[in-house]
């Protein structure tokens, strides 16, 4: 049983087009987050929703929009990809924001 | 605002020894202090915490580290690895207090151990 699972593992596609990755935790927590890791392997909050309310938006471009139809599921989505948009990305989740955070296996994202 | 650094970014060690990756840390107000491993491949996992208490912390697979205020550090130690050990160590803070209370990660150390 995956405590907090995302989809797809992989995602490879072209520069210009609209792509979306998917998380789910089973876990009943409350907080979930994106984080980016970047190919030096450096990890940096991007979102952070709480029942369903965005709580914490670090400077991100707004091509990245995360959207959350239920406390269970966080998905983030993203426009017009840039080659810089490569990088590993992490669904975590939390009973609160300031308790242990659950990570993903991560999406290995690659623009070409 | 608060930051981590950890100080090596790769640590080579042979099967058995002893090891110590450092991490210090920079906040204005108290902070939690965290130390997370990633296996190849995988997502993160919680290695051990210090919320409050005792400054030596124990956590999972023989791992422990010590909180030092004056410092602002939280070494990660292990007194014998394994093999197994091999993996990206991440020490983290998050704010006690305040609106702000997402983790900030430090760079990571690369820990390979040799046969």
């Amino acid at each position: 049983d995956t405590a907090v699972s995302q989809t797809p593992k992989y995602l490879v596609t072209q520069m210009g087009n609209d792509k979306s990755i998917k998380c789910e935790q089973n876990l009943g927590h409350d907080t979930m987050y994106w984080y980016k890791q970047d190919s030096k392997k450096f990890l940096k909050i991007m979102f952070s929703y709480n029942n369903k309310e965005l709580i914490i938006n670090e400077t991100v471009p707004n091509r990245f929009s995360p959207k959350s139809p239920d406390k269970a599921h966080l998905n983030l989505h993203i426009n017009s990809l840039e080659l810089g948009d490569s990088a590993v990305y992490f669904c975590a989740s939390s009973q609160d924001i300031i308790d242990e955070q659950f990570f993903g296996p991560g999406t290995r994202l690659t623009v070409l | 605002a608060q930051s981590v650094t950890q100080l090596d970014s790769q640590v080579p060690v042979f099967e058995e020894a002893p090891v110590e990756l450092r991490c210090n840390y920079s906040s204005s107000v108290s902070v939690y202090l965290f130390w997370y491993v990633q296996y190849p491949n995988q997502g993160l996992q919680l290695l051990l915490k210090y919320l409050s208490g005792s400054t030596l912390v124990k956590g999972i697979n023989g791992f422990e580290a010590e909180f030092n205020k004056s410092q602002t550090s939280f070494h990660l130690r292990k007194p014998s690895v394994h093999i197994s050990d091999t993996a990206e160590y991440f020490c983290a803070v998050r704010l006690r207090s305040g609106s702000a209370r997402q983790l900030t990660f430090g760079s990571g150390t690369q820990l390979t151990v040799l046969p």
